[in-house]
């Protein structure tokens, strides 16, 4: 069965820091990668998503993430965060099937 | 955007009660699925339904749940016993095809708590 790691439970980071996530994933197949958002009290929503074609997608909000085959990874990045980037990422595995598999999440919170 | 919208945005039941929690899809989307969030765990997958049956289940998914789409736009599940272990917030989503983007949308959620 698939499964997603998402390896930091719990970043802080200060304004204007870099933030890098990590996601793997076990499915060595061909597979659709999502990372989506939650922020406090809301639904999730779409951040971005690979499923052919150039390797680093860029999604909404500054975000980017890279998909490495060989590292069966998916990481999400963004240069300079922003407080309004508080909230909980997820990063998710579609791999044929219709079902998305969701790692544990992220939870960032950034300082002022 | 298209929206997926879920009804009630909050329940609290009593152990033992049935609770049937609303979605209402995108329109034109085929695929229909229930998530749900334990308070501080992951996202989980219940079902997945398309063309008008269960096309996948978890192993959450047991007898005591079932989904319906009763009409040409509605998308329920329902507990039909809850137990204090099904606290949790409930996502529905849908997928539309390749013309949609092929992602799945998610509503903002449905929090049951079961006292």
């Amino acid at each position: 069965a698939q499964s997603v790691s998402q390896h930091n439970h719990h970043v802080i980071l200060s304004e204007a820091a870099s933030l890098e996530l990590g996601c793997n994933y076990s499915y060595g197949g061909t597979v659709n990668l999502f990372w989506y958002v939650q922020y406090p009290g809301q639904h999730l929503q779409l951040l971005l998503k690979y499923f052919s074609g150039d390797p680093l997608v860029k999604g909404i909000k500054g975000f980017e993430a890279e998909f490495i085959k060989s590292k069966f990874s998916f990481n999400l990045r963004k240069p300079s965060v922003q407080w309004s980037d508080t909230a909980e990422y997820f990063c998710a595995v579609r791999e044929g099937g219709n079902k998305l598999t969701f790692g544990t999440g992220t939870q960032l919170k950034v300082e002022l | 955007e298209p929206e997926v919208t879920q009804t009630p945005s909050h329940q609290v039941t009593q152990m033992g009660q049935e609770v049937i929690l609303r979605c209402v899809p995108i329109s034109n989307h085929l695929y229909f699925y229930w998530y749900r969030q334990i308070l501080g765990q992951k996202v989980e997958f219940l079902v997945s339904f398309y063309n008008n049956e269960i096309s996948e289940k978890s192993e959450i998914f047991d007898d005591q749940f079932s989904v319906e789409r009763p009409d040409g736009s509605n998308f329920t599940l329902k507990i039909r016993s809850t137990k204090l272990e099904d606290s949790a917030m409930y996502f529905c989503a849908s997928l539309g095809g390749m013309n949609s983007g092929n992602t799945i949308y998610f509503g903002e959620g449905s929090w049951l708590t079961v006292v």
